[in-house]
């Protein structure tokens, strides 16, 4: 399954299948991005982060690609399972501005089993 | 190791009192942030602190919000008065440091609701 980001903020996928979260960022000067995952009644925990002079970057079963062209970041999630449920926030770093971290709205993510 | 510890987890005020947030952050973390999340919204940074002092507050508040780290360990960020529309989930963060990468470990957050 895949989402737009601030313009469908739900996404609902079966659990096994891959999601992919995307995120417009606002800034073409931004040089760092962190994807976070907020489970209900938590704080926003890390998942994963890149730099502006990487255009992916993979971990656990997670990878984050960066189009800088369109200002583009998108999250994927592989063998989607039931605990992967929660919001999913892109952040970017603003260089210019006492490297502030500005999060986007957020996407639900929801797996079926 | 212990994470972010937050008090209290929620509050129920009504506009114009006073409320104030407790934050215990990781042992041996120098940078601490407060940071607003509205309902449906990402957090926004309020305040950040390296050690006792503040390093970025731009987007507080400052007629009606204040917080201080007086001794570089815990943190309490004070409404007053409360309005509306600072209803919102309060959360507290810490980090090593204050670099680019130097991950943020957030606390749980209070739940704030001005009536």
């Amino acid at each position: 399954g895949e989402s737009v980001g601030l313009h469908l903020p739900t996404l609902s996928v079966q659990e096994g299948d891959n999601s992919i979260i995307n995120c417009a960022y606002s800034n073409s000067a931004s040089d760092y991005f962190i994807w976070y995952k907020q489970e209900s009644g938590k704080g926003p925990q890390f998942i994963i982060d890149i730099r502006s002079n990487m255009d992916k970057r993979q971990g656990q079963r997670v990878t984050v690609l960066l189009n800088k062209t369109v200002k583009h970041l998108s999250l994927q999630i592989a063998a989607t399972q039931p605990g992967d449920s929660a919001v999913y926030f892109c952040a970017e770093n603003l260089p210019y501005n006492n490297n502030d971290m500005r999060f986007g709205a957020g996407t639900r993510l929801t797996v079926k089993p | 190791e212990a994470g972010v510890a937050q008090s209290p987890r929620y509050k129920i005020i009504e506009k114009r009192q006073s409320v104030a947030f407790w934050c215990n952050p990781i042992s041996g973390h120098a940078t601490l942030y407060w940071y607003q999340q509205i309902l449906g919204q990402g957090p926004k940074l309020l305040i950040q602190f390296q050690n006792n002092g503040v390093v970025d507050d731009s987007q507080l508040p400052k007629d009606r919000f204040s917080a201080e780290r007086l001794k570089g360990v815990d943190s309490t960020l004070k409404i007053q008065p409360a309005k509306l529309e600072d209803s919102a989930v309060y959360l507290c963060a810490s980090s090593l440091g204050n670099r680019l990468t130097d991950t943020q470990y957030f606390g749980p957050g209070t739940r704030l609701t001005v009536l």
